[in-house]
C-alpha cells in the first residue's frame, strides 16, 4: 500500500506570510492528488486537484505543485479567511486516501 | 448549483445497522459518481463507499465486510447501510460528489451528520 505523510502538523503564521505543506507518498504516484481546506464544523473544501489544477472559484493565492513523491500546496500571501486545517488526498486503484492534514493557526 | 444533504438517525445502538441518505439538489445523480466519507478524531478523513449513477460500487477494505452503498435515481438519492456498529464507527459522515473535472477528486460536499454510536 502507498502511504502518505503530510507536514507539518502545524503551522503558524501571520497574515501576509507565504506557506507551505508538504504530501510525500512512500513510492512514486500519479499526479491524482488533491487538496482540501476544511475549518471546524464544516466539511473539507477542494482547493486543487490533479497536484496542480485550482478548482473553480478558488482564490488564485492558492497554487500546487510537485511530482514523484512530493506534492507541496502554497499560499502566496496567508489572510485571515486561510486559518484552517489543510489535508492531502491520494487516489490509487479505487482507493482514496487522506492525510492526518496541517493545521495553519495564527502566530 | 448542486448540493448534497446528508439524513441519518443521529444515534445507533452498538451492533444495530445504520442508514444514511444523501439528497442531491440542483443537479442529477445521472452521469456523476458519488462517495461517502467519514471523519472521526481518531482515524481523521476516511473514503469508505464509492457508487456510480450505472451502479457500480467499491469499499474500503475497513468496512467492505459490513456496508452497502446504492442509489435511486429516481429520488435523486444514494444510500449507506452499516451493518454491526460499534463505538469505532462513531464519526461525521458526509456524501461527495467526485468532480467533474476530475474523477480522482470531491468537488461537491454536503455538511455532513454526525453519527454517535452508544448504548
Amino acid at each position: 500500500d502507498i502511504q502518505m505523510t503530510q507536514s507539518p502538523s502545524t503551522l503558524s503564521a501571520s497574515v501576509g506570510d507565504r506557506v507551505s505543506f508538504t504530501c510525500r507518498a512512500s513510492q512514486t504516484i500519479s499526479s491524482r492528488l488533491a487538496w482540501y481546506q476544511q475549518k471546524p464544523g464544516k466539511a473539507p473544501k477542494l482547493l486543487i486537484y490533479e497536484a496542480s489544477r485550482l478548482q473553480s472559484g478558488v482564490p488564485s493565492r492558492f497554487s500546487g505543485s510537485g511530482s514523484g513523491t512530493e506534492f507541496t500546496l502554497t499560499i502566496s500571501s496567508l489572510q485571515p479567511d486561510d486559518f484552517a486545517t489543510y489535508y492531502c488526498q491520494h487516489y490509487n486503484k479505487y482507493l482514496w486516501t487522506f492525510t492526518q492534514g496541517t493545521k495553519v493557526e495564527i502566530k | 448549483q448542486v448540493q448534497l444533504q446528508e439524513s441519518g438517525p443521529g444515534l445507533v445502538r452498538p451492533s444495530e445497522t445504520l442508514s444514511l441518505t444523501c439528497t442531491v439538489s440542483g443537479g442529477s445523480v445521472i452521469n456523476y459518481y458519488w462517495s461517502w466519507i467519514r471523519q472521526s478524531p481518531g482515524k481523521g478523513l476516511e473514503w469508505i463507499a464509492y457508487i456510480s449513477h450505472s451502479g457500480t460500487t467499491n469499499y474500503n477494505p475497513s468496512v467492505k465486510s459490513r456496508l452497502t452503498i446504492s442509489i435511486d435515481t429516481s429520488k435523486n438519492q444514494f444510500s449507506l447501510k452499516l451493518r454491526s456498529v460499534t463505538a469505532a464507527d462513531t464519526a461525521v459522515y458526509f456524501c461527495a460528489r467526485h468532480g467533474p473535472g476530475s474523477w480522482y477528486s470531491f468537488d461537491t460536499w454536503g455538511q455532513g451528520t454526525l453519527l454517535s454510536v452508544s448504548s
